[in-house]
Protein backbone atom coordinates (compact mmCIF):
# COMPACT_ATOMS: atom_id res chain seq x y z
CA UNK A 1 0.00 0.00 0.00
CA UNK A 2 1.69 3.16 -0.83
CA UNK A 3 2.13 5.72 1.58
CA UNK A 4 3.17 9.31 1.18
CA UNK A 5 4.37 11.74 3.84
CA UNK A 6 5.71 15.53 3.54
CA UNK A 7 8.33 16.97 5.19
CA UNK A 8 9.79 19.92 6.17
CA UNK A 9 9.47 23.17 8.16
CA UNK A 10 6.29 24.90 9.47
CA UNK A 11 7.04 28.42 9.45
CA UNK A 12 8.65 30.30 6.86
CA UNK A 13 9.47 33.95 6.78
CA UNK A 14 8.36 36.40 4.51
CA UNK A 15 10.75 36.39 0.87
CA UNK A 16 12.44 33.31 1.71
CA UNK A 17 11.90 29.82 0.33
CA UNK A 18 9.64 27.42 1.18
CA UNK A 19 11.20 23.94 0.63
CA UNK A 20 9.31 20.55 0.82
CA UNK A 21 10.27 16.94 0.52
CA UNK A 22 7.15 14.07 0.07
CA UNK A 23 9.08 10.62 0.59
CA UNK A 24 7.18 7.98 -1.09
CA UNK A 25 6.51 3.84 0.86
CA UNK A 26 5.06 0.98 -0.61
CA UNK A 27 5.47 1.89 -4.25
CA UNK A 28 7.97 2.60 -7.16
CA UNK A 29 8.49 6.19 -7.82
CA UNK A 30 9.66 5.04 -11.35
CA UNK A 31 6.95 3.98 -12.64
CA UNK A 32 6.27 5.40 -16.02
CA UNK A 33 2.72 5.60 -15.31
CA UNK A 34 2.31 8.18 -12.55
CA UNK A 35 3.45 11.40 -11.77
CA UNK A 36 3.83 13.17 -8.77
CA UNK A 37 2.15 15.83 -7.59
CA UNK A 38 1.94 19.44 -5.03
CA UNK A 39 -1.27 20.72 -4.03
CA UNK A 40 -2.07 23.22 -1.38
CA UNK A 41 -5.06 24.42 0.49
CA UNK A 42 -5.06 28.28 2.17
CA UNK A 43 -6.92 27.85 5.53
CA UNK A 44 -10.44 27.66 4.84
CA UNK A 45 -10.11 27.07 1.03
CA UNK A 46 -9.98 25.09 -1.29
CA UNK A 47 -7.54 22.75 -3.22
CA UNK A 48 -4.92 24.33 -5.26
CA UNK A 49 -2.63 22.41 -8.14
CA UNK A 50 0.83 23.31 -7.97
CA UNK A 51 2.52 20.90 -10.07
CA UNK A 52 3.70 17.81 -10.54
CA UNK A 53 6.95 15.54 -12.05
CA UNK A 54 7.43 12.41 -13.04
CA UNK A 55 10.26 9.94 -12.41
CA UNK A 56 12.39 11.28 -15.43
CA UNK A 57 12.12 14.90 -14.35
CA UNK A 58 9.18 15.92 -16.96
CA UNK A 59 7.02 18.64 -14.68
CA UNK A 60 3.80 20.51 -15.33
CA UNK A 61 3.39 23.67 -13.07
CA UNK A 62 0.36 25.44 -12.31
CA UNK A 63 1.42 28.79 -14.21
CA UNK A 64 0.12 31.33 -11.83
CA UNK A 65 2.76 30.10 -9.35
CA UNK A 66 5.48 28.58 -11.89
CA UNK A 67 8.29 31.84 -11.99
CA UNK A 68 8.60 30.67 -8.34
CA UNK A 69 8.71 27.15 -8.15
CA UNK A 70 10.65 24.25 -8.42
CA UNK A 71 9.70 20.57 -8.66
CA UNK A 72 12.33 17.77 -8.21
CA UNK A 73 12.77 14.05 -8.01
CA UNK A 74 15.30 11.83 -6.11
CA UNK A 75 14.57 8.87 -7.56
CA UNK A 76 17.37 7.06 -4.93
CA UNK A 77 15.65 7.94 -1.80
CA UNK A 78 12.39 7.37 -3.43
CA UNK A 79 11.33 11.40 -2.84
CA UNK A 80 10.08 14.21 -4.61
CA UNK A 81 10.55 17.88 -3.76
CA UNK A 82 9.16 21.27 -3.94
CA UNK A 83 10.84 24.51 -3.68
CA UNK A 84 8.57 27.95 -3.48
CA UNK A 85 10.22 31.21 -3.71
CA UNK A 86 9.78 34.48 -2.45
CA UNK A 87 6.59 33.40 -0.35
CA UNK A 88 4.16 35.53 1.56
CA UNK A 89 1.29 35.22 3.57
CA UNK A 90 -0.58 34.55 0.94
CA UNK A 91 1.07 30.96 0.73
CA UNK A 92 0.29 29.62 4.11
CA UNK A 93 -1.41 26.46 3.42
CA UNK A 94 -1.38 23.44 4.22
CA UNK A 95 0.80 21.39 1.56
CA UNK A 96 -0.73 17.97 0.32
CA UNK A 97 1.98 15.59 -2.01
CA UNK A 98 0.39 13.10 -4.07
CA UNK A 99 0.46 10.49 -6.94
CA UNK A 100 -0.96 11.55 -9.52
CA UNK A 101 -2.23 9.24 -12.46
CA UNK A 102 -2.20 11.43 -15.50
CA UNK A 103 -2.44 10.02 -19.25
CA UNK A 104 -4.62 10.86 -21.96
CA UNK A 105 -7.01 13.05 -20.70
CA UNK A 106 -7.21 10.75 -17.55
CA UNK A 107 -5.80 13.07 -14.21
CA UNK A 108 -6.57 12.17 -10.72
CA UNK A 109 -5.24 12.20 -7.28
CA UNK A 110 -5.28 8.83 -5.80
CA UNK A 111 -3.34 8.37 -3.10
CA UNK A 112 -2.33 11.54 -0.74
CA UNK A 113 0.01 12.38 2.24
CA UNK A 114 -1.55 13.64 5.53
CA UNK A 115 -0.34 17.23 4.74
CA UNK A 116 1.96 19.53 6.05
CA UNK A 117 0.97 23.43 7.37
CA UNK A 118 3.48 26.05 6.14
CA UNK A 119 2.60 29.58 7.72
CA UNK A 120 4.05 32.80 6.15
CA UNK A 121 5.04 34.83 9.35
CA UNK A 122 8.00 36.98 10.49
CA UNK B 1 -11.82 32.22 -8.79
CA UNK B 2 -11.89 28.21 -9.32
CA UNK B 3 -11.82 27.29 -13.14
CA UNK B 4 -14.76 24.63 -12.16
CA UNK B 5 -17.53 25.53 -10.63
CA UNK B 6 -19.66 24.22 -8.14
CA UNK B 7 -22.32 25.08 -5.31
CA UNK B 8 -20.73 26.07 -2.15
CA UNK B 9 -23.25 24.26 -0.27
CA UNK B 10 -25.99 21.39 -0.39
CA UNK B 11 -27.94 19.45 2.60
CA UNK B 12 -30.16 16.78 3.01
CA UNK B 13 -31.98 14.35 5.11
CA UNK B 14 -30.58 11.06 6.51
CA UNK B 15 -31.25 8.37 3.42
CA UNK B 16 -32.12 10.64 0.99
CA UNK B 17 -29.97 11.69 -2.43
CA UNK B 18 -28.10 14.59 -3.05
CA UNK B 19 -26.46 15.28 -6.22
CA UNK B 20 -23.47 17.70 -6.67
CA UNK B 21 -23.00 19.75 -10.17
CA UNK B 22 -18.98 20.62 -11.76
CA UNK B 23 -19.25 23.49 -14.11
CA UNK B 24 -16.66 23.57 -16.46
CA UNK B 25 -15.71 24.22 -20.38
CA UNK B 26 -14.84 22.57 -23.30
CA UNK B 27 -10.94 23.02 -22.54
CA UNK B 28 -11.21 21.12 -19.38
CA UNK B 29 -14.70 18.73 -18.55
CA UNK B 30 -15.61 18.94 -22.21
CA UNK B 31 -12.98 17.09 -22.88
CA UNK B 32 -11.12 15.40 -20.20
CA UNK B 33 -11.99 12.79 -17.55
CA UNK B 34 -13.37 14.43 -14.44
CA UNK B 35 -12.41 12.77 -10.53
CA UNK B 36 -14.29 13.36 -7.19
CA UNK B 37 -12.52 13.90 -3.69
CA UNK B 38 -13.92 14.01 -0.06
CA UNK B 39 -12.75 15.14 2.33
CA UNK B 40 -13.71 15.83 6.16
CA UNK B 41 -11.70 18.29 8.42
CA UNK B 42 -8.13 17.91 9.05
CA UNK B 43 -7.68 15.30 6.71
CA UNK B 44 -6.32 14.36 3.24
CA UNK B 45 -8.74 14.70 0.20
CA UNK B 46 -9.56 11.01 -0.49
CA UNK B 47 -10.09 9.90 -4.00
CA UNK B 48 -14.22 8.91 -4.46
CA UNK B 49 -14.43 8.69 -8.06
CA UNK B 50 -11.93 9.11 -11.13
CA UNK B 51 -12.61 8.55 -15.08
CA UNK B 52 -15.63 10.01 -14.95
CA UNK B 53 -17.71 7.53 -13.13
CA UNK B 54 -15.39 4.63 -11.39
CA UNK B 55 -15.10 4.13 -7.50
CA UNK B 56 -11.79 2.76 -6.23
CA UNK B 57 -11.61 -0.29 -4.53
CA UNK B 58 -13.78 0.04 -0.90
CA UNK B 59 -15.80 3.13 -2.25
CA UNK B 60 -19.61 2.10 -1.57
CA UNK B 61 -21.69 1.75 -4.97
CA UNK B 62 -23.76 4.89 -2.92
CA UNK B 63 -21.58 7.05 -4.38
CA UNK B 64 -21.66 7.60 -8.31
CA UNK B 65 -20.88 10.11 -10.81
CA UNK B 66 -21.73 10.92 -14.34
CA UNK B 67 -20.32 13.71 -17.00
CA UNK B 68 -21.77 15.20 -20.10
CA UNK B 69 -20.67 18.21 -22.03
CA UNK B 70 -18.91 20.43 -19.85
CA UNK B 71 -20.90 19.24 -16.94
CA UNK B 72 -20.49 16.47 -14.11
CA UNK B 73 -22.37 15.36 -11.16
CA UNK B 74 -21.61 13.40 -7.71
CA UNK B 75 -24.53 11.67 -6.52
CA UNK B 76 -24.82 10.24 -2.98
CA UNK B 77 -27.82 8.00 -2.12
CA UNK B 78 -28.54 6.54 1.06
CA UNK B 79 -27.10 9.77 3.08
CA UNK B 80 -25.34 8.78 6.21
CA UNK B 81 -23.99 11.55 8.53
CA UNK B 82 -20.39 10.11 8.10
CA UNK B 83 -21.30 11.74 4.53
CA UNK B 84 -20.48 15.38 6.08
CA UNK B 85 -17.73 16.63 4.11
CA UNK B 86 -15.99 18.79 1.78
CA UNK B 87 -16.75 17.07 -1.77
CA UNK B 88 -14.48 18.48 -5.03
CA UNK B 89 -14.39 18.20 -8.55
CA UNK B 90 -11.02 18.02 -10.83
CA UNK B 91 -9.65 17.36 -14.15
CA UNK B 92 -6.96 19.06 -16.55
CA UNK B 93 -7.35 21.76 -18.59
CA UNK B 94 -5.85 21.12 -21.91
CA UNK B 95 -5.47 25.14 -22.58
CA UNK B 96 -3.78 25.80 -19.38
CA UNK B 97 -1.92 22.05 -19.27
CA UNK B 98 -2.94 22.40 -15.72
CA UNK B 99 -4.63 20.77 -13.11
CA UNK B 100 -7.87 22.20 -11.62
CA UNK B 101 -10.35 21.84 -9.10
CA UNK B 102 -13.97 22.77 -8.55
CA UNK B 103 -13.91 25.49 -5.12
CA UNK B 104 -15.81 22.27 -3.40
CA UNK B 105 -19.46 22.24 -1.97
CA UNK B 106 -20.04 21.42 1.45
CA UNK B 107 -22.36 18.91 2.58
CA UNK B 108 -24.73 18.91 5.23
CA UNK B 109 -26.82 15.88 6.46
CA UNK B 110 -29.59 17.54 8.74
Amino acid sequence: QVQLQESGPGLVKPSETLSLTCTVSGDSINKNTYFWGWIRQPPGKGLEWIGSIDYSGSIYYNASLASRVTMSVDTSKSQFSLKLNSVTAADTAVYFCARHRMVRGITYFDCWGRGTLVAVSS
Amino acid sequence: QSVLTQPPSVSAAPGQRVTISCSGASSNIGINYVSWYQQTPGTAPKLLIYENNKRPSGIPDRFSASKSGTSATLGITGLQTGDEADYYCGTWDSSLSAGVFGGGTKLTVL
